[in-house]
Order: C-alpha cells, then structure tokens, then sequence
C-alpha cells in the first residue's frame, strides 16, 4: 500500500528565505507525482505536475524534483514571500489506479514579513 | 473560465439525517473524484467517474456512502444515517481526461454532524 510522508508538519521562516519542502512515498511505481497548495477554508490549487520520466519541474519562483528510485520529491519555493503562507500537500498516482491521488498529510508554511 | 463548484459549502446535520452534497466540474471534463480530508489531514479519495460510470468506489467508508453522476456531468455525493464521524471537508475534482492528469479541485462542503 503506498504511503505518502512529508516532513515537516510545519515550518515558519522570515521573508525573502528559500523554502524547502520534503515529500517521500514507499511505492516507486508512480505515474506521477503532483504539488498543490491549501488555503484555510479553501480547496486545492495545482502548483506542478512531474511525470514519472521526469527529474524535475519549474514553475516561476517553484522548483519541484522527483527521485522515483529512493521515493523522494523536494519542493523549492525560491525567496519567500508571506503570501506563500499555506499548506502544501504532495500527493501520487500510481500506475495501477485510475488516476486517484494519495496525499501526505501537507506541510504548514509561515512566511513572517 | 468557471472552475469546480460545490454546494453547500457548509452543512449541519444531526446524527442519522441524510445528506446529499453536490459537485459541478469544468464543463467538458470527463473525470470527476470525490475526496474526504480530515482536519489536519491530507484528502483521502472515495470514488471514481469517468462520464456517468462509477469505475473505482474502494475509498467509500461504508454503505451509507452512495454517489451518482447520472449525465455524466453533475455529481452527487449521498451520506445515508450521518454519524459524527462523517464530519469532514468533502472535495470534489475533475480532470479533462484523467489517468493521472492535473485535477482541479471544488472549494469542498464542511460537513459538521452533531
């Protein structure tokens, strides 16, 4: 059964630090692996997409790797801001659903100005 | 463009009254998911559509649980005999295709049972 783990629960920084969030998973046959980010009281927004073929996907200030063969994906958020302030949940889909993400738990960013 | 809406966005129920939560997804999206997070939790996954076909129902709780997308279009999710334990936010996503795509998620209804 795959488990998704991502450490820290919770991270607080000051403005303008490069943010690094850690997300790893025990089944390496993935079809994909996606970011997404948690408003309080609002749904999921899609931050990146990496394909299981893929090393690494960017997108502006974000920066996400995959390492399929140790289980492991890594989010940069580059130069924080406060509006960064959310959780960030990774989640996969493996290669035998039909398309079901498996989230972690998320991680709970404080970006203080 | 409209995204993904769901209605109620809250709900109170008390325990043993039947709920029905309701999905709209992007217009033309084939896949739709239901999801139930749990506070402090990343959302689990509950059932699958692809059009009006239920292909993967494994993430429901119980039989209490039903869902229907009769058009291929609008979803709803039924909780039969709420219990407190339902309590939860329930997200609904949708996908063009699916088979792994980017899903786009619902703001999500708050069920509170009492």
């Amino acid at each position: 059964k795959q488990e998704v783990t991502q450490i820290p629960a919770a991270l607080s920084v000051p403005e303008g630090e490069n943010l690094v969030l850690n997300c790893s998973f025990t089944d390496s046959a993935i079809y994909n692996l996606q970011w997404f980010r948690q408003d309080p009281g609002k749904g999921l927004t899609s931050l990146l997409l990496i394909q299981s073929s893929q090393r690494e996907q960017t997108s502006g200030r974000l920066n996400a790797s995959l390492d399929k063969s140790s289980g492991r994906s890594t989010l940069y958020i580059a130069a924080s801001q406060p509006g960064d302030s959310a959780t960030y949940l990774c989640a996969v889909v493996t290669t035998d659903s039909w398309g079901k993400l498996q989230f972690g738990a998320g991680t709970q960013v404080v970006v203080t100005p | 463009g409209a995204g993904v809406s769901q209605s109620p966005r809250y709900k109170v129920a008390k325990r043993g009254q039947d709920v029905a939560l309701r999905c709209d997804p992007i217009s033309g999206h084939v896949s739709l998911f239901w999801y139930q997070q749990a506070l402090g939790q990343g959302p689990e996954f509950l059932t699958y559509f692809q059009n009006e076909a239920q292909l993967d129902k494994s993430g429901l709780p119980s039989d209490r649980f039903f869902a229907e997308r009769p058009e291929g279009s609008v979803s709803t999710l039924k909780i039969q005999r709420t219990q407190q334990e339902d309590s939860a936010v329930y997200l609904c996503a949708s996908s063009l295709l699916g088979g792994g795509e980017t899903q786009y998620f619902g703001p999500g209804t708050r069920l509170l049972v009492l």
